[in-house]
């Protein structure tokens, strides 16, 4: 079975300019994370989706970052305008049920953002 | 309110020797606790997963992980250590209760020395 898929891989900017990352998770699963994982450290939960509403946003800096998985499959996350310290690792995840605590996430290969 | 703490950043054994890496919890209900595994330059993998069944939970490569209400501890162990094991481990609860947002620890970062 295919995995979480991720683009870019790599992402180099200036501060200030905007992007957007790209997440299509594994077929069939109801749940969609992003995470931002800052060098040394470990994930941080950015925006949990469930089919195509939000569970949880709390964590995202939503005066610059935004999300939107539309129909419920394919989803994507943009950064408008960033900052030097938005340089970090982006993971998406996926797994299989809605509103289930015990489930497994399948992780993306991440995207790479370097602001400079 | 839950959270996750791993009490090393860094464990450093030799191959063949005995792995421990420690997570504490605190949870308000029953939860999910979960270790993945990050080596260089891929993704994150489940190692294993407790959900309220089997207080001891076998993973994947050799790991265990037993969960303590006692103590809110889930130690990862591994009874010898191999050098494919060196990679950053992440100890990550789920609450449960009608919450299902995972939080992560910080990571323990495992060198395993020849």
């Amino acid at each position: 079975e295919a995995g979480v898929a991720q683009s870019p891989r790599y992402k180099i900017i200036e501060k200030r300019q905007s992007v957007a990352f790209w997440c299509n998770p594994i077929s069939g699963h109801a749940t969609l994370y992003w995470y931002q994982q800052i060098l040394g450290q470990g994930p941080k939960l950015l925006i949990q989706f469930q089919n195509n509403g939000v569970v949880d946003d709390s964590q995202l800096p939503k005066d610059r970052f935004s999300a939107e998985r539309l129909k419920g499959v394919d989803s994507t996350l943009k950064i408008q305008p960033a900052k030097l310290e938005d340089s970090a690792v982006y993971l998406c995840a996926s797994s299989l049920g809605a509103g289930v605590n015990s489930d497994t996430q399948y992780f993306g290969p991440g995207t790479r953002l370097t602001v400079l | 309110a839950q959270s996750v703490t791993q009490l090393d950043s860094h464990v450093s054994v030799s191959e063949g020797t005995p792995v421990l890496l420690r997570c504490n919890y605190s949870s308000s209900y029953s939860p999910s606790l979960f270790w993945y595994v990050q080596h260089p330059n891929k993704g994150l993998q489940l190692l294993l997963k407790y959900t309220s069944a089997a207080t001891l939970v076998k993973g994947i490569n050799g790991f265990e992980a037993e969960f303590k209400k006692s103590e809110t501890s889930f130690h990862l162990t591994k009874p010898s250590a191999h050098m494919s094991d060196a990679a950053e481990y992440f100890c990550v609860v789920s609450e449960g209760g009608g919450s299902y947002i995972p939080t992560f620890g910080r990571g323990t970062s495992l060198i395993v020395h020849p």
